[in-house]
């Protein structure tokens, strides 16, 4: 079962933009509009950021923005807080014939 | 409060048996679809298993089908994971997840299954 892509690590000073990669195939990222990105803190448990390639849910901020252009997905925080250092993993509907749902390899943002 | 609970994590033998629980509050459970989600330690996030709102239809990622199966109590607002077979490699932190357009919008806060002789 194979992650998809992302680059391990980020960053940027607060206030700063930084934008995150998620790349996968014409199976999963690509074929469908179904990716959605998690924020998780050490210890605790990932958290919806971005659902359907680039909606927010409630209670996000909104400056998390999403998007998609073929097979490679991505995420961008505007306006860096230090609240936002955190692993990020992105995750794609893969169909149910196949692998359901993928993950992302993670990406560690770090706020300098 | 819209909470997921689990429990039923511990230390297994390789070879032995565990069944997780997860209890649902706050929200009608039965509109929902059921998820597990694993983390190995230090390691990415990996989905599992899911389940539909009815409880008849389930779905395994490769690693555990045959070895793991998911099931539910909508009058106890509850969703299982019952693993047969453990493996060293199934050692992770075992989150329930509620499905939300095809991506998980709430989770529980995860529980530890360790398989070690």
């Amino acid at each position: 079962q194979s992650a998809l892509t992302q680059p391990p690590s980020a960053s940027g000073s607060p206030g700063q933009s930084v934008t995150i990669s998620c790349t996968g195939t014409s199976s999963d990222v690509g074929g469908y509009n179904y990716v959605s990105w998690y924020q998780q803190h050490p210890g605790k448990a990932p958290k919806l950021m971005i659902y359907e390639v680039s909606k927010r849910p409630s209670g996000v901020p909104d400056r998390f923005s999403g998007s998609k252009s073929g097979n490679t997905a991505s995420l961008t925080v505007s306006g860096l807080q230090a609240e936002d250092e955190a692993d990020y993993y992105c995750c794609s509907y893969a169909g149910s014939n196949n692998l359901n749902y993928v993950f992302g390899t993670g990406t560690k943002v770090t706020v300098l | 409060e819209v909470q997921l609970v689990e429990s039923g994590g511990d230390l297994v033998q390789p070879g032995g048996s565990l069944r997780l629980s997860c209890a649902a509050s706050g929200f009608t459970f039965s509109d929902y679809w059921m998820h597990w989600v694993r983390q190995p330690p230090g390691k990415g996030l990996m989905w599992i298993s899911r389940l539909n709102v009815e409880g008849t239809g389930t779905y395994y990622a490769d690693s555990v089908k045959g070895r793991f199966t998911i099931s539910r109590d909508n009058a106890k607002n509850t969703v299982y994971l019952q693993m047969n077979s453990l493996r060293a490699e199934d050692t992770a932190v075992y989150y329930c997840t509620r499905g939300w357009s095809e991506g998980f919008d709430l989770w529980g806060q995860g529980t530890t299954v360790t398989v070690s002789s």
